[in-house]
């Protein structure tokens, strides 16, 4: 599968842990986003990064929450001292920057936070 | 920032009608619309897209509709099948971030009655 691809598909945690999560990109593309999806909603953009630098952060991103992509591949999402309100399908999709910006999404991180 | 307004939240039609799926967007410097597919429990899907510099763009059974002045765009899928039942969302993109981020509507389940 050449697709974008997220790891772990479902989480389920106890609020105060910390979470992380991976998303591989398809492997051509240098540009990597990540959203948050809560029910009956659109995606919500969070972050992205071109290559590794990460290049915009949404408000939506509290402290709690950071982003790697250290090698310009894939990239990490961290959430410490997860709360209830941070259960939500957490989206990964990458593109190309030749010009098209047809954005690809993975399959999601489904989080719950008890 | 963009805003992106989706109408209506819900559509219900038998096979075989048309359907048609409308938004509006906040910022008049946006240049790329796309529309994705969301199937229950899976990834949203890109079906198809419209850069500012057309007007209409057609792929089979499904076509866009933009109109710059107004500021809005349309989803409209004919001969409709039951495999088309889904949630589709629009998004455009937000100047504000380089036109690298995506801002959706809050998406519109389609169901289609055989």
């Amino acid at each position: 599968d050449t697709g974008v691809s997220q790891d772990p598909r479902h989480k389920i945690t106890k609020r105060g842990q910390n979470v992380t999560f991976r998303c591989d990109p398809i492997s051509e593309h240098n540009r990597l986003y990540w959203y948050r999806q809560t029910l009956g909603q659109g995606p919500e953009f969070l972050t992205y990064f071109q290559n590794e630098a990460q290049l915009e952060k949404s408000r939506l991103l509290s402290d709690r929450f950071s982003a790697e992509r250290p090698k310009g591949s894939f990239s990490t999402l961290e959430i410490q001292r997860t709360e209830q309100g941070d259960s939500a399908m957490y989206l990964c999709a990458s593109s190309g920057t030749s010009g098209r910006s047809e954005q690809y999404f993975g399959p999601g991180t489904r989080l719950t936070v008890t | 920032g963009e805003n992106v307004e989706q109408h209506p939240s819900t559509l219900s039609v038998q096979e075989g009608d048309s359907a048609v799926i409308k938004c509006t967007y906040s910022d008049s410097a946006s240049n790329y619309f796309p529309w994705y597919k969301q199937e229950l429990g899976k990834r949203p899907q890109l079906i198809i897209d419209i850069r500012s510099n057309v007007g209409e763009k057609k792929d089979q059974r499904i076509a866009v509709t933009l109109n710059k002045t107004a500021k809005h765009f349309s989803l409209h899928i004919t001969e409709t099948q039951p495999e088309d039942s889904a949630v589709y969302f629009c998004a455009a993109t937000s100047p504000s971030s380089g036109y690298s981020t995506l801002t959706f509507g809050k998406g519109t389940m389609l169901l289609v009655s055989p």
